[in-house]
This record gives structure tokens, C-alpha cells and sequence, in this order.
């Protein structure tokens, strides 16, 4: 089955600096690659998602991309800000549904004011 | 008022105690899951279904029963609970309506001693 990597599992920054979270996966038919953002005391929540016919995709402060080739896909928080500080989770599925997931171990990122 | 709700929210129990645990969702979603989150593992698969008819195992399902009660409902079992299933139970739903985004609830904490 599919095996998803993260790294590192801790990361602080200073406010105002760019925070970048790597992933691995192992299964090359996977397609859909999302990442979650988890607060502290509740469920994760979906903040940006990629395909595999895509090799990046932006929405505001946050990126990500993707090399297939490579297997590796990564988080690019910019402009960090204190609210980013929460625990981030990457994940993959080889169904174009995403409905299989298998998730990464987790990054606890903390934003130093 | 959460669309994904999960009760209850913390529970203690014995070793050897059946313990159910609920979740019902009002976002009219046709898909289900339960995943378990342990400190360094990120979250894995339990069990998830795909309407009322339809049930599969996840990645971790040994230990672990499922009831999909209505599109609403779907109940995760613990038959004879043991230590080591302690964990944070995370309850999800998506559908069509939502793409790929999985929307999961606030977690329930099962401690079992």
C-alpha cells in the first residue's frame, strides 16, 4: 500500500519568514496529493490540494508543489504569521475521488512573534 | 451550528469494556470515515463507507467494527477495548457537492486503562 513521509516533524520560525514542509510517497499511481492544517482541539482542515497533471498550485501565502518523477510534494507557507502555528499534514490517494488517504506523520510548525 | 459532530467527546473506559462511538453529519454527504491519530503517526484509516450499503476496511481495522445506521450516521465500535486503542478518533464525511475535501469532525478521546 501507500507510504507517505514527512518532514521535519517540528519547525519553528520567526514571524515574517517562509516555512516549507517535504513529503514522500511511495506509490506512483497516486494522483491527489491535499494538506491539512490542524488547530489546536480540532479536526484537520483541508487548506490547499494538488493533482498529479499539475506541478504547482498557489493560493495566497500558501504553495505547493509537486514532483512526480521524484515522488516528493512540499508545503510553502510565505509571510508566516502567528495563526499559522497549528500541526500540518500531507497526504495522498491513487483514487481521483480522494477518498483513500493515507497521511503523512505530521509537522508541528510554530510561529515565534 | 458543526456540520460533522462527534459524541462523545472524551471517554474513559476499561480494558475489555465495548465502547461505541457516533457521528453524525447535516452537509448531506454520501461518504464516511473514521480514522485514529496517534502522537507521531499522523492519522490512519479505520474503516469508511461510501453510502449505506457500502462498507470497507482501512488501513487498521483489526479490533474495530462500523455501523452505517443512515446517509447521516455512522457509528465506529470497539468490541472489547484494549490500551493500546487509545487514541484521538477522528470522524469524516465528503461528497460531491465538496470535491475531494474531507470535512472532519472535533474528535473524540478514547483513554483505556
Amino acid at each position: 500500500g501507500e507510504n507517505v513521509e514527512q518532514h521535519p516533524s517540528t519547525l519553528s520560525v520567526q514571524e515574517g519568514d517562509s516555512a516549507v514542509i517535504k513529503c514522500t510517497y511511495s506509490d506512483s499511481a497516486s494522483n491527489y496529493f491535499p494538506w491539512y492544517k490542524q488547530e489546536l482541539g480540532k479536526g484537520p482542515q483541508l487548506i490547499i490540494d494538488i493533482r498529479s497533471n499539475v506541478g504547482e498550485k498557489k493560493d495566497q501565502r500558501i504553495a505547493v508543489t509537486l514532483n512526480k518523477t521524484a515522488k516528493h510534494f512540499s508545503l510553502h507557507i510565505t509571510e508566516t504569521q502567528p495563526e499559522d502555528s497549528a500541526v500540518y499534514f500531507c497526504a495522498a490517494s491513487i483514487e481521483t475521488s480522494g477518498s483513500r488517504l493515507t497521511f503523512g506523520e505530521g509537522t508541528q510548525l510554530t510561529v515565534n512573534p | 451550528d458543526a456540520d460533522v459532530t462527534q459524541t462523545p467527546r472524551n471517554r474513559i473506559t476499561k480494558t475489555g469494556k465495548r465502547i461505541m462511538l457516533e457521528c453524525s453529519q447535516t452537509k448531506g454527504h454520501d461518504r464516511m470515515y473514521w480514522y485514529r491519530q496517534d502522537p507521531g503517526l499522523g492519522l490512519r484509516l479505520i474503516y469508511y463507507s461510501f453510502d449505506v450499503k457500502d462498507i470497507n476496511k482501512g488501513e487498521i481495522s483489526d479490533g474495530y467494527s462500523v455501523s452505517r445506521q443512515a446517509q447521516a450516521k455512522f457509528s465506529l465500535s470497539l468490541e472489547s477495548a484494549i490500551p493500546n486503542q487509545t487514541a484521538l478518533y477522528f470522524c469524516a464525511t465528503s461528497g460531491p457537492t465538496g470535491g475531494n475535501e474531507q470535512f472532519f469532525g472535533p474528535g473524540t478521546r478514547l483513554t483505556v486503562l
